[in-house]
C-alpha cells in the first residue's frame, strides 16, 4: 500500500519569502514521487518527479525537492514566492519501476501575499 | 499538440439521468485514468486502462462505466446519476514508464440536481 500526507490544507505567504510545501509518503517499495499544480479551472500539470536519481529534483517555474529517504518526505520549496504561484499542490507517489497507480494527497493551496 | 481533451466543460444532470464524458489523447499513451476531484479530498481513481480493450477498477467506481475500444479514447459513462457524482472529472494519460508523469485533461465540471 502505498500513501502521501500534505501537511497543511492552506499555506499563505508573502511575496518574495520562502516556499515550502510539506509531503511525506508512505511505501513499501522504493518509491516514484511527483509534485502537480493545479492552477483554477484547469488540470494538474506536472511540477517535478523523483525516480531514483539526484535525491534533489529541479522542476519548472522555479520549484524544487528533496527526496529523504530517512524522513521519508518530499517537500517541495521554492527560495522566492511570486503572485503567481498561488495555485494548489498535489504531492503523489508510486511504486518504482514502471507502471503502477498513482496516489495523489490531499492538496495544499498556496496563498502568496502582496 | 492537443495532448489530453476533455468534452464537456460542463454539464447539469438530472437524477437518474445518464451521460457519457469523452476523454482523447494524441500521445499515444498506453494508459489512461479518470479521476474525480472533490474539495479537500484530492483525487479518487475511478477506473485505468492500460491498452485497449484492457480496463479496471479503481477506488471508486461504483456508478460508472468505461470502455476503450481504441488508443486514443477512454470514454466514461455515466448511469443513472446521484448527487453524490456532483464533481470535477479528470482523464488523464501516461507512458509505462511515467517519464513525464501524467498528462491531464482540463476537466469536466459535473452538477447533478
Amino acid at each position: 500500500a502505498q500513501s502521501v500526507t500534505q501537511l497543511g490544507s492552506h499555506v499563505s505567504v508573502s511575496e518574495g519569502a520562502l516556499v515550502l510545501l510539506r509531503c511525506n509518503y508512505s511505501s513499501s517499495v522504493p518509491p516514484y514521487l511527483f509534485w502537480y499544480v493545479q492552477y483554477p479551472n484547469q488540470g494538474l500539470q506536472l511540477l517535478l518527479k523523483y525516480t531514483s536519481a539526484a535525491t534533489l529534483v529541479k522542476g519548472i517555474n522555479g520549484f524544487e525537492a528533496e527526496f529523504k529517504k530517512s524522513e521519508t518526505s518530499f517537500h517541495l520549496t521554492k527560495p522566492s514566492a511570486h503572485m503567481s504561484d498561488a495555485a494548489e499542490y498535489f504531492c503523489a507517489v508510486t511504486r518504482s519501476g514502471g507502471y503502477q497507480k498513482v496516489t495523489f494527497g490531499t492538496g495544499t493551496k498556496l496563498q502568496v501575499i502582496p | 499538440n492537443a495532448g489530453v481533451t476533455q468534452t464537456p466543460k460542463f454539464r447539469i444532470l438530472k437524477i437518474g439521468q445518464s451521460m457519457t464524458l469523452q476523454c482523447t489523447q494524441d500521445m499515444n499513451h498506453n494508459y489512461m485514468y479518470w479521476y474525480r476531484q472533490d474539495p479537500g479530498m484530492g483525487l479518487k481513481l475511478i477506473y485505468y486502462s492500460v491498452g485497449a480493450g484492457i480496463t479496471d477498477k479503481g477506488e471508486v467506481p461504483n456508478g460508472y462505466n468505461v470502455s476503450r475500444s481504441t488508443t486514443e479514447d477512454f470514454p466514461l459513462r455515466l448511469e443513472l446519476a446521484a448527487p453524490s457524482q456532483t464533481s470535477v472529472y479528470f482523464c488523464a494519460s501516461s507512458s509505462r514508464d511515467l517519464d513525464y508523469g501524467y498528462t491531464f485533461g482540463s476537466g469536466t465540471r459535473l452538477t447533478v440536481v
